[in-house]
């Protein structure tokens, strides 16, 4: 039983290139979350998805960040024209349903040069 | 959005000792609780979930959770030096979905 899985692990991009980075959740799981962490501090809630449907972007940036969990394959956050200030850690999780536990993947490591 | 705190770090402790880890939150309807353990460099790992009143054990862990006070605590007993990380713990608010805290740093002296 696969956990969650997220890549790529380490993604080097240049300043206003795109990034993308991909979350499988765990089996029978539909509910994503995605997560930002910079170094030495917590983590900040970006955006919550169900199968389809985006729930609460409440945390993501209005401009060039976006998120989505199509009916078939990963959920997929993606960042426009990239900074410097998008260098972090992004962590997916994802649960079975609402208000249960959720798992983490092992996040991808942005780093914008 | 609501806040979840925790006890200001870093929490020492020597090997064999208790640790103990608060987390207050702000609303009473609140009806899932979660601890998770960071360790540098690495993702969070779920260690209990709780939901209702009381003390949940898991091996060397315990979770209390007290709704009227509004606050959720993590024991760690017979600490060790590999329990050194650090301790988020997680709410889920009523139509929210999953508020961490700042997190608390444990090291745990050998």
């Amino acid at each position: 039983n696969a956990g969650v899985m997220q890549n790529p692990r380490h993604l080097v991009r240049r300043r206003g290139q795109e990034a993308r980075l991909r979350c499988s959740p765990m089996k029978g799981h539909s509910h994503v979350y995605w997560y930002r962490q910079l170094p030495e501090e917590g983590l900040k809630f970006m955006v919550y998805l169900q199968k389809e449907n985006i729930i609460d972007e409440s945390g993501m940036p209005k401009e060039r960040f976006s998120a989505e969990f199509p009916k078939e394959g990963p959920s997929i956050l993606r960042i426009q024209q990239v900074v410097r200030g998008d260098s972090a850690a992004y962590f997916c999780a994802s649960s079975l349903d609402r208000n249960t536990e959720a798992f983490f993947g092992q996040g991808t490591r942005l780093t914008v040069v | 959005q609501k806040e979840v705190e925790q006890n200001s770090g870093p929490l020492s402790v020597p090997e064999g000792a208790i640790a103990s880890l608060n987390c207050t939150y702000s609303d009473r309807v609140s009806q899932s609780f979660f601890w998770y353990r960071q360790y540098s460099g690495k993702s969070p790992e779920l260690i209990m979930s709780i939901y209702s009143n009381g003390d949940k054990e898991d091996g060397r862990f315990t979770a209390q959770l007290n709704k009227a006070s509004q606050y959720v605590s993590l024991l760690i007993r017979d600490s060790q030096p590999s329990d050194s990380a650090t301790y988020l713990c997680a709410v889920i608010y009523y139509g929210q979905n999953f508020v961490f805290g700042p997190g608390t740093r444990l090291s745990v002296l050998p």
